[in-house]
């Protein structure tokens, strides 16, 4: 079926750091979203992205946090600075416009 | 706001038996999308069922759900456990075709036993 790449797999970096997820969507999907997972917890919802805008955030989507997919290429979550309770896995997930999403296996991001 | 119930943080039961986890949901659209995701450990979540139906039962993989409006619910069900059922299973709720937000529920895990 369809898939959806994450990379890298595991970052680890030190508190304050900038850090870049990236994420290669299924190709001709239209809606892309980035979710965090805290080890044990349940996934939750960061933000959906359609069109080159932000359409719907989450209290989890911090200022600190940015998202953005230039010319096509990977849709790209950062965060700047980082922060230990960032720790987590990020899920992106893609959309061909319909609710049914595509994961990706995630990134897991250590905050030391 | 929208939101999305599962009771259970863990159900535990023996192989061969049936599996019934909770769902209820809450939401000012009328017409919402309601999902059920798997996810295996250290695999990201897959898509099991979904429906907007109401009254419809969807199944697949051995597993079904029907959605209930009058009760706002969406139950996943199966008649018997494997061992490879054992996982996270995530409840989830769109608001309709608009694929802006998905919301997730806690999430159950489902531990079954030889």
């Amino acid at each position: 079926g369809p898939k959806v790449l994450q990379i890298p797999s595991h970052q680890i970096i030190d508190m304050g750091q900038m850090v870049t997820l990236n994420c290669d969507p299924v190709s001709n999907h239209l809606y892309f979203y980035w979710y965090k997972q805290i080890l044990g917890q349940q996934m939750e919802f960061l933000v959906n992205f359609y069109n080159g805008k932000v359409m719907e955030k989450s209290k989890l989507f911090k200022d600190q946090f940015s998202v953005e997919r230039p010319d096509g290429s990977y849709f790209t979550l950062k965060i700047q600075p980082t922060a230990l309770e960032d720790s987590a896995v990020y899920f992106c997930a893609s959309s061909p416009g319909l609710p049914e999403q595509y994961f990706g296996p995630g990134t897991r991001l250590t905050v030391l | 706001g929208d939101s999305v119930t599962q009771t259970e943080g863990l159900v535990t039961l023996t192989e061969g038996l049936p599996v019934m986890l909770n769902c209820t949901y809450q939401t000012i659209y009328s017409n919402p999308f309601l999902f059920w995701y798997v996810q295996h450990l250290n695999e990201s979540p897959r898509l099991l069922l979904k429906s907007f139906t109401d009254n419809k039962r969807t199944e697949h993989q051995g597993f079904h759900a029907t959605l209930h409006k009058s009760s706002s619910s969406f139950h996943l069900q199966k008649s018997s456990a494997q061992l490879s059922d054992s996982a996270l299973y995530y409840c989830a709720l769109s608001k309709g075709t608009n694929a802006y937000k998905v919301i997730f529920g806690k999430g159950t895990h489902l531990h079954v036993l030889p």
